[in-house]
């Protein structure tokens, strides 16, 4: 099955700083959504793109979504200890709710 | 606010000792589904239902059941567990199209 693919796996940086992680794709998607997993914890929903939108903004969060190129990044401005955490994109290829998950992108943000 | 209810939240079990994992929402939402968490591989769907008595296969179906009698409930039931089915489960919930999931905690199981 399709699934997103993060890039890069693990990011560590110092609090302050701004987090991007890249999200690839490989067919036509009906959303791709963002979402952030503390350790051991179920998934919390950050942001979800349409396929005809191209940047989404939600608080310290930019998303944007590149489907010429199957692609979407997410930013974290002015990262906080907090934002530690492991983050997944999901493609809705489907378009019926079904979410194929990439295997996520472990961020450490060091105060 | 949507609640995602998930039980237990751990068990250790031996091979072969059916067992039932539920799942329960606040929402009245149609659609559910379950999935699995293991290390290098993210998250994986197991089973979905868009409604009562309507359910379907993910991607990693083989060696579960659910069922779907009620909207509120979609329980995971793992017939002859095996420890290639030890894991972290999540149920999540969605009210429709273009819609967020919402997710439970988690579960836990260990098969010895």
């Amino acid at each position: 099955s399709q699934q997103g693919e993060e890039d890069p796996q693990a990011l560590s940086i110092q609090e302050g700083e701004n987090a991007t992680m890249n999200c690839s794709y490989k067919t036509s998607i009906n959303n791709l959504q963002w979402y952030r997993q503390n350790s051991g914890r179920g998934l919390v929903h950050l942001i979800l793109i349409r396929s005809n939108e191209r940047e989404k903004h939600s608080g310290r969060l930019r998303v944007t979504l590149d489907t010429s190129k199957k692609s979407s990044s997410l930013l974290i401005t002015a990262s906080r200890a907090a934002d530690t955490a492991s983050y997944f994109c999901a493609t809705d290829y489907y378009g019926n709710n079904r979410l194929a998950f990439g295997k996520g992108n472990q961020v450490v943000v060091i105060p | 606010e949507a609640q995602v209810t998930q039980n237990p939240r751990y068990l250790i079990t031996v091979t072969g000792k059916k067992l039932t994992v539920t799942c329960s929402q606040n929402m009245n939402h149609e659609y559910m589904s379950w999935y699995r968490q293991d290390p290098g591989l993210g998250l994986r769907q197991i089973y979905y239902s868009m409604n009562v008595e309507v359910t379907d296969k993910g991607d990693v179906p083989e060696g579960y059941k659910v069922s779907r009698k009620e909207k509120r409930n979609f329980p995971l039931i793992l017939e002859s567990p095996s420890p290639n089915q030890t894991s972290l489960y999540f149920c999540a919930i969605t009210g429709g199209i273009d819609q967020p999931q919402h997710f439970g905690d988690g579960t836990r199981l260990s098969i010895l």
